[in-house]
Order: C-alpha cells, then structure tokens, then sequence
C-alpha cells in the first residue's frame, strides 16, 4: 500500500517547454486534487477532481491542465512553462462526501528557467 | 487577501513544555478545520481535525480549539517532543465542502 505517489520528484523545465506530472493513489479514493506550494504562501488549489472522467478549476488553474482517465491517476499538465510555474507541486487524494482528511503525496519540486 | 492566516511563520519552544500554533480566518462560512504537520521533503499529514459544531477536539498530545466568535482556532501540542519539529498548516473548508484553505504554515522547532 503506497498510498499517493507523484512522479517526477524534480524536474527542471525551460521556458516554454512542456511536462506532465503524475499522481497515483491506490486507496481507490473518489477525489483527487493538485496544488502548489510557495514561499510564505499556503497550498493554494490548482484543480482537482470528484471521480474518474471529471475534472474542476481550483483556486490557481491558468497554465495547467489536468485529466482523470483513471480512477487511480491524476495528470498535471503544463503546456508552455513559465519562470512563474517554479513551485512545489503536491497531490492529494481523498474518499469522498463525509470523507475529508486529505492524503498527501511527497512532492515534484519544479524549476522553470 | 488570504482567507486563512497563520501570523508566526516560526515558534521555538522546550521539550516537555506546550506549544500552541495559532490560525485566523476570515471566511464566516468555513466550518470545518484541518491541521496539518509537514516534515521536510514530504507532504503534508494529518494531524487533527474540528467542525464548528464543537470547540474542542483532543488527540492524544493534540488539541484543537475553535473560537467561532473570534474566527480563530489553535493547536495544542502538549508536551512538545522534537518529533514534532516540522511545518503545521491550518486548513478550512465551507459548507463542509472538500476544498480546503491552506494558511502559510508555522514552523515549529521542539528544542531538547
């Protein structure tokens, strides 16, 4: 059981290049979310998603894309990357109504140069 | 403006003495609270949870406090270990939603 997985853990981009971030969960959770981490800011909500095929805009969405084409999985996107997008990257998984304690992968620390 | 603050970014306390982290929210309609712990290099954990229906909740070492009236909350760690050196985060949620506010965390350092 290894809960929330998140591949890469580092990853230094160009600007205007493209990745995809990958997170996994094998506690068959309904929910899944992404969010990034700053420097004297909280987690702030890039998108998350409330079962497989969906997906909603968080509270930071623009630059990302995400998909949940498997119940498991939970892809991040960024299609051109910005200096902007240097961040902390986490996911989360979560069961759903009633259910709100939030797991938390390690982290993708991502450097756009 | 942050809808969830937490004012000490850090807090340094004794081993064996109380450590209490505390949270400020601005958002009437958040009604359920997370604390989170954060070790370095991994994601956060769960650490404590209250809706405002109650306010007090305990956990073993941990107890959190909700002032609805004050729109604050804080964490009590008693006694502090050095294990519980790490970054706690403050979250809340509306409508007893699934997304959640983060605060900036508080990083606390048990020192022996």
């Amino acid at each position: 059981n290894a809960g929330v997985t998140q591949t890469p853990k580092f990853r230094v981009l160009k600007t205007g290049q493209s990745m995809t971030l990958l997170c996994a969960q094998d506690m068959n959770h309904e929910y899944m979310y992404w969010y990034r981490q700053d420097p004297g800011m909280g987690l702030r909500l890039i998108h998350y998603s409330v079962g497989e095929g969906t997906t909603a805009k968080g509270e930071v969405p623009d630059g990302y894309n995400v998909s949940r084409l498997k119940k498991q999985n939970f892809l991040l996107g960024l299609e051109s990357a910005a200096p902007s997008q240097t961040s902390v990257y986490f996911c989360a998984s979560s069961y759903g109504l009633g259910g709100k304690t939030q797991y938390f992968g390690p982290g993708t620390r991502l450097l756009v140069l | 403006d942050q809808q969830v603050k937490q004012n000490s970014p850090s807090l340094s306390v004794q081993e064996g003495r109380i450590s209490i982290l505390n949270c400020d929210y601005t958002n009437s309609m958040f009604d359920y609270f997370l604390w989170y712990k954060k070790y370095p290099a991994e994601g956060p954990t769960f650490l404590i949870s209250i809706s405002s229906i109650k306010d007090k909740n305990e956990d073993g070492r941990f107890t959190v406090f909700l002032n609805k009236s004050a729109k604050h909350l804080s964490l009590h760690i008693v006694p502090s270990q050095p294990g519980d050196s790490a970054v706690y985060f403050c979250a809340a949620s509306a409508n007893y939603g699934q997304n959640f506010v983060f605060g900036p965390g508080t990083r606390l350092s048990v020192l022996p």
